[in-house]
C-alpha cells in the first residue's frame, strides 16, 4: 500500500516560472513532512520540511504548503532555475519516534530555458 | 567534514548468494539508516542503527540484517538473494535518531541479482 503518493512522474517548467510539485498521503499518523532533491548518481539531499502544526514553510525560493484535512502537500519553487532539474521526493515521518521515512515515488522536474 | 561513503558502488550477484554492503557515516553522526530503492520507486526504509543496536525496522524479512560498529560505520547484509532484491541501496547517517532533515545520504550501491 502506497502511503505517500506523488501522482505526477514528471513535470516540465520554463525557467523563471513557478514549479508546483504535489504529494498526497493516507496515514493520519504522519505529522512531519520533508522534500528531498536527487540528482543522478547522487544520494537524496534534504530541501525543506514542515510539521503538521504549520500550514506553510518558506526557505528562499522554496515553499511547502500543507493541507492536513486533504492530506495533501505541495512544494512551490519560484522562480525555477535550470539547476533545479532533478527528481523530487516527498517523504513523511512521525515526530518523537526513530525516524523512519516513508517516501513517494518521486517527480522528475525539468526546467527548460 | 566528510560525507557518507558507500561501497561498492555497483555489484552483480547470483540468486541465492549473500552480499555485504558498507557505509561510513558522516563525522559527528551516530545513527545510520538503510533504504532500498527499486527501479521507479521511492526509497523504502529497511532499518536504523543507533549505538550499535537495531533501532527500528521496516517491512523487510530477517534475511536483511545489519551491523553498526563503534566508529558508527555500518554494514547491510542480505542472505539468499532473490531477483527482487535488485535495487539501489542507500545509507543515510544523522546526528539524531529523529529528524529526517538531518539525514546525509550516500550515493548508494547498485545491486543487480541475476
Amino acid at each position: 500500500d502506497q502511503q505517500v503518493k506523488q501522482n505526477s512522474p514528471s513535470l516540465s517548467v520554463q525557467e523563471g516560472r513557478i514549479s508546483i510539485l504535489n504529494c498526497d498521503y493516507t496515514n493520519s499518523m504522519f505529522d512531519y513532512f520533508l522534500w528531498y532533491k536527487k540528482y543522478p548518481a547522487e544520494g537524496p539531499t534534504f530541501l525543506i520540511s514542515i510539521s503538521s502544526i504549520k500550514d506553510k514553510n518558506e526557505d528562499g525560493r522554496f515553499t511547502v504548503f500543507l493541507n492536513k484535512s486533504a492530506k495533501h502537500l505541495s512544494l512551490h519553487i519560484v522562480p525555477s532555475q535550470p539547476g533545479d532539474s532533478a527528481v523530487y521526493f516527498c517523504a513523511a515521518d512521525k515526530i518523537g519516534t526513530a525516524s523512519k521515512l516513508t517516501f513517494g515515488t518521486g517527480t522528475r522536474l525539468q526546467v527548460t530555458l | 567534514e566528510t560525507g557518507v561513503t558507500q561501497s561498492p558502488t555497483h555489484l552483480i550477484k547470483t540468486r541465492g548468494q549473500q552480499v555485504t554492503l558498507r557505509c561510513s557515516s558522516q563525522s559527528g553522526h551516530n545513527t545510520v539508516s538503510w533504504y532500498q530503492q527499486a527501479l521507479g520507486q521511492g526509497p523504502q526504509f529497511i532499518f536504523q542503527y543507533y549505538r550499535e543496536e537495531e533501532n527500528g525496522r521496516g517491512n523487510f524479512p530477517p534475511r536483511f540484517s545489519g551491523l553498526q560498529f563503534p566508529n558508527y560505520s555500518s554494514e547491510l547484509n542480505v542472505n539468499a538473494l532473490e531477483l527482487d532484491d535488485s535495487a539501489l541501496y542507500l545509507c543515510a547517517s544523522s546526528p539524531l535518531v529523529t529528524g529526517g532533515e538531518g539525514y546525509t545520504f550516500g550515493s548508494g550501491t547498485r545491486l543487480t541479482v541475476v
